[in-house]
């Protein structure tokens, strides 16, 4: 159970276009969803909380324009990289956690590489 | 903000050696302690977590303890073996926004050489 799955798991595209990557909770309902995001040899940062029904809530310095959630569904987060630059080439991972859980496990999906020509 | 401070950076050790990492945390509410193992290009994988009405969890080969007072918790590593080469990150929830939120260290990269 508590499984995480996220597509596509790598991307290229050029520099100016738009990138879509899906987060689904396979097994289970979240009503919350975290999305990550890890530069080489870094670790994972917070960027934003994704919050069904409701907006998310970003992290300082992340820019909720340029960095698009949508959590339509209980099974569901997107994340869109707007008018994406090769320095938003990173490894974007998300997680979800179970609900009615009090103690925080996050279960996370597989990432999804995104290379900006 | 908060944060979560994690070392060594690198540490190598010999197979058969323990490997000790220790991280301070500076959110006193913190109350779930998660390490993750993440090898090249995968997703972090839980290996062992701790909850802040425990001290100390062990699983086979793997130990953490947890000293709140002191606002610390460490991973051990005992009789070390290749295949535990990896970055191991360390994580500390905090309460932001009405959200339990994971805080993680920068990382360690241990080696284990046979």
């Amino acid at each position: 159970g508590a499984v995480v799955s996220q597509h596509p798991s790598r991307v290229i595209c050029k520099s100016g276009t738009s990138v879509k990557i899906e987060c689904r909770s396979l097994d289970f309902q979240a009503t919350t969803m975290f999305w990550y995001r890890q530069f080489p040899k870094q670790s994972l940062m917070l960027m934003a909380t994704s919050n069904e029904g409701s907006k998310a809530t970003y992290e300082q310095g992340v820019e909720k324009d340029k960095f698009l959630i949508n959590h339509a569904s209980l099974t569901l987060s997107t994340l869109t990289v707007t008018s994406a630059h090769p320095e938003d080439s990173s490894f974007y991972i998300c997680s979800a956690s179970l609900p009615d859980r009090w103690d925080n496990e996050q279960f996370f999906g597989p990432g999804t590489r995104l290379t900006v020509l | 903000g908060e944060n979560v401070e994690q070392h060594p950076s690198t540490l190598s050790v010999q197979e058969g050696d323990s490997a000790v990492i220790k991280c301070t945390y500076s959110d006193s509410a913190s109350n779930y302690f998660p390490w993750y193992k993440q090898e090249l290009g995968k997703r972090p994988q839980l290996i062992i977590d701790i909850r802040s009405n425990v001290g100390e969890k062990k699983d086979q080969r793997i130990a953490v303890t947890l000293n709140k007072t002191a606002k610390h918790f460490s991973l051990h590593i005992t009789e070390t073996q290749p295949e535990d080469s990896a970055v191991y990150f360390c994580a500390a929830t905090i309460i932001s926004g009405g959200y339990n939120k994971l805080i993680f260290g920068a990382g360690t990269r241990l080696a284990v050489h046979p």
